[in-house]
């Protein structure tokens, strides 16, 4: 059972470079969402979205963009890395929403940048 | 907004002693409240969550939670813990009936289960 499944999981980027983080998920889900993890800090949510061609934004969404094209697939693009996303990042899918359904997490995404 | 928050930020606890580990949360609106685990190098998985009904919550590996309304808490416990237990606890809450579709996260406690 593969679940959720993020590339690359680690990646060391220049100041200025762009790069993509993909996440797929073969459980169907409506629902995925793409979060930051800092020490100190816990999880906080970037984007997410509800269905293939909706995306919205999260606590933090400065400096990423996000599409949804398909059901499976919910890529995370950084146009232009700076030092403090330096961080850990996740992706995450529910069949039914983060209301009061069950997050399934990727495995997570080392990402450098200096 | 909602928000959530987790005072201890490390809990040092010996095996097979009882643990509490301590959720507190902000809302105006009624809330779902969950708890989620983080093993090292791992993502997180769900260990138990409130919806509604009984306030005493069961979830797996022993693990139990209250929901307390009036002191806006849902606490998390285990009678006796184990090595394996070591790993990050996070609380989370989402918005019950509103538009939005977010879970917000707690900073996380780490318990360090010693022998």
């Amino acid at each position: 059972n593969a679940g959720v499944t993020q590339t690359p999981k680690f990646q060391v980027l220049k100041t200025g470079q762009s790069m993509t983080l993909q996440c797929a998920q073969d459980m169907n889900h409506e629902y995925m969402s793409w979060y930051r993890q800092d020490p100190g800090m816990g999880l906080r949510l970037i984007h997410y979205s509800v269905g293939a061609g909706i995306t919205d934004q999260g606590e933090v969404p400065n400096g990423y963009n996000v599409s949804r094209s398909t059901t499976e697939d919910f890529p995370l693009r950084l146009l232009s890395a700076a030092p403090s996303q330096t961080s850990v990042y996740f992706c995450a899918s529910s069949s039914g929403g983060a209301r009061t359904g069950e997050l399934f997490f990727g495995e997570g995404s080392r990402l450098t940048v200096l | 907004a909602q928000s959530v928050t987790q005072l201890d930020s490390q809990v040092p606890v010996f095996e097979e002693a009882p643990v509490e580990l301590r959720c507190n949360y902000s809302s105006s609106v009624s809330v779902y409240l969950f708890w989620y685990v983080q093993y090292p190098n791992q993502g997180l998985q769900l260990l138990l969550k409130y919806l509604s009904g009984s306030t005493l919550v069961k979830g797996i590996n022993g693990f139990e939670a209250e929901f307390n309304k009036s002191q806006t808490s849902f606490h998390l416990r285990k009678p006796s813990v184990h090595i394996s237990d070591t790993a990050e606890y996070f609380c989370a809450v989402s918005v019950y009936g509103g538009a939005t579709n977010k879970l917000i996260f707690g900073t996380g406690t780490l318990l360090a289960v010693q022998p």
